[in-house]
């Protein structure tokens, strides 16, 4: 089993709809929690960082862990044209930093 | 938030040649910096370990003749790829830990795309 497990996709939604992403994990070291967008050819962006688990908004994101279940989701609420990127989840801990393959989003107008 | 460039964006090289990248936190110190490569469609790999003041440290079957990394301040870590191939043609990505830790936030830099002909 992969340490990180993230669905490559592609997703393709209309504008508007929700965007669910989410990605499951096998280690129970992993303490944070983080979700990256990256455009064609250009670096990660940071985009939600979390280390507990529930719920953390920022605008029209929302990270989401269940450490139980060892779980992690990312919703993109009114998605836009501009959303439409490679979603990466990550974790770290015990000095440990895993990343999960990306998941392509694709915003139809 | 914190901002890391990278230098050049995009370089084309002869095969044989070697290609430097430099890494630069702008607005804070990086005692620790990461390399990391990424293939078309592939998630980041990381490369290696960029201590500040020390060896790198490389992951397992990356080799660290070929990829010299050299951290010499606390702002600026750089990746020579030597003797390059085409094989070696890749998104090339460094990336900092803002606190310290190399398991805290990540900021990336902007990547560095690496053509060999």
């Amino acid at each position: 089993q992969k340490e990180v497990e993230q669905d490559p996709g592609p997703l393709s939604v209309p504008e508007g709809a929700i965007v669910s992403l989410n990605c499951t994990y096998s280690n129970s070291a992993f303490q944070y929690f983080m979700w990256y967008r990256q455009y064609s050819r250009k670096g990660p962006e940071l985009l939600m960082y979390t280390y507990s688990s529930g719920n953390k908004e920022d605008g029209r994101f929302t990270a989401q862990v269940d450490k139980s279940s060892k779980y992690i989701s990312l919703f993109i609420r009114d998605s836009q044209p501009s959303d439409s990127a490679t979603y990466l989840c990550a974790m770290g801990g015990n000095n440990r930093l895993a990343f999960g393959k990306g998941n392509q989003v694709v915003v139809i107008p | 938030g914190a901002v890391v460039s990278q230098h050049p964006s995009w370089v084309i090289c002869k095969s044989g040649t070697s290609v430097k990248i430099e890494c630069r936190s702008l607005d804070f110190q990086a005692t620790t910096m990461f390399w990391y490569r990424q293939f078309p469609k592939q998630s980041l790999m990381l490369m290696a370990t960029s201590n500040e003041g020390s060896k790198a440290t490389y992951e397992q079957g990356v080799e660290k003749d070929k990829f010299l990394i050299n951290h010499a301040s606390l702002t600026l870590s750089t990746l020579t790829v030597t003797s390059a191939h085409p094989e070696d043609s890749s998104f090339y990505i460094c990336s900092a830990p803002t606190s310290g830790s190399s398991t805290d936030t990540q900021y990336f830099g902007p990547g560095t795309r690496l053509t060999v002909l």
